[in-house]
């Protein structure tokens, strides 16, 4: 199966811009989608397709895409959105019906 | 509002099966929309997919997993199944159900939303 690779550790200063990508030979086919995990709790979707937002999802979140890797952007971070993030897409290898997740990354805001 | 919820035992024997039941309320598990996924995260680690399941049954499994794994689905109860055999520590982790995006044309999948997960320690 394809993977999906992500930073370990990203930080970004109060009301900054970070980006967190995510690489894999998957994502020259498929989206990925985007998640935030904090401390105890499920992860929440905050980004699926091309660049969309659930109901409930800041915009100060946004997804992009180029070759191999995928972007999650936090334009304007806030002290809430310090927590793990996830992405996820479609396995490009074997049927195509398979998914992947990536390690990771856990996102600092100073 | 479509609500998820895991239940099962907390505790697993190595070399046993793992049994957990996911119990969707506020919509149909049989919407021809969806799938309905399994996802791991063993404890301080990452997220691992385990496997979906259609409402008529197609069942698609983690490669890595797919030896010991049954997903099933009882649509008259609203509900999907997950059995992990032959555990051991590792199987150790968070498990979360799923709703799961995904149709087969398009070029994107996801998770939305997600139950409260349920911890399943495989000790003896």
């Amino acid at each position: 199966s394809s993977e999906l690779t992500q930073d370990p550790a990203v930080s970004v200063a109060l009301g900054q811009t970070v980006r967190i990508t995510c690489q894999g030979d998957s994502l020259r086919s498929y989206y990925a989608s985007w998640y935030q995990q904090k401390p105890g709790q499920a992860p929440v979707l905050v980004i699926y397709g091309k660049n969309n937002r659930p109901s409930g999802i800041p915009d100060r979140f946004s997804g992009s895409s180029s070759g191999n890797t995928a972007s999650l952007t936090i334009t304007g971070a806030q002290a809430e959105d310090e927590a793990d993030y996830y992405c996820n897409s479609r396995d490009s290898s074997g049927n195509h019906l398979e998914v992947v997740f990536g390690g990771g990354t856990k996102l600092t805001v100073l | 509002q479509l609500q998820l919820q895991e239940s099962g035992p907390g505790l697993v024997k190595p070399s046993e099966t793992l049994s957990l039941t996911c119990t969707v309320s506020g919509g149909s598990i049989s919407s021809s929309s969806y799938y309905w996924g399994w996802i791991r995260q063993p404890p301080g680690k990452g997220l691992e997919w385990i496997g979906s399941i259609y409402y008529s049954g197609s069942t698609y499994y983690n490669p890595s997993l797919k030896s010991r794994v049954t997903i099933s689905v009882d649509t008259s109860k609203n509900q999907f199944s997950l059995k992990l055999s032959s555990v051991t520590a590792a199987d150790t982790a968070v498990y979360y159900c799923a709703r799961h995006v995904m149709v087969v044309a398009a070029i994107s999948s996801w998770f939305d939303p997600w139950g409260q997960g349920t911890l399943v320690t495989v000790s003896s």
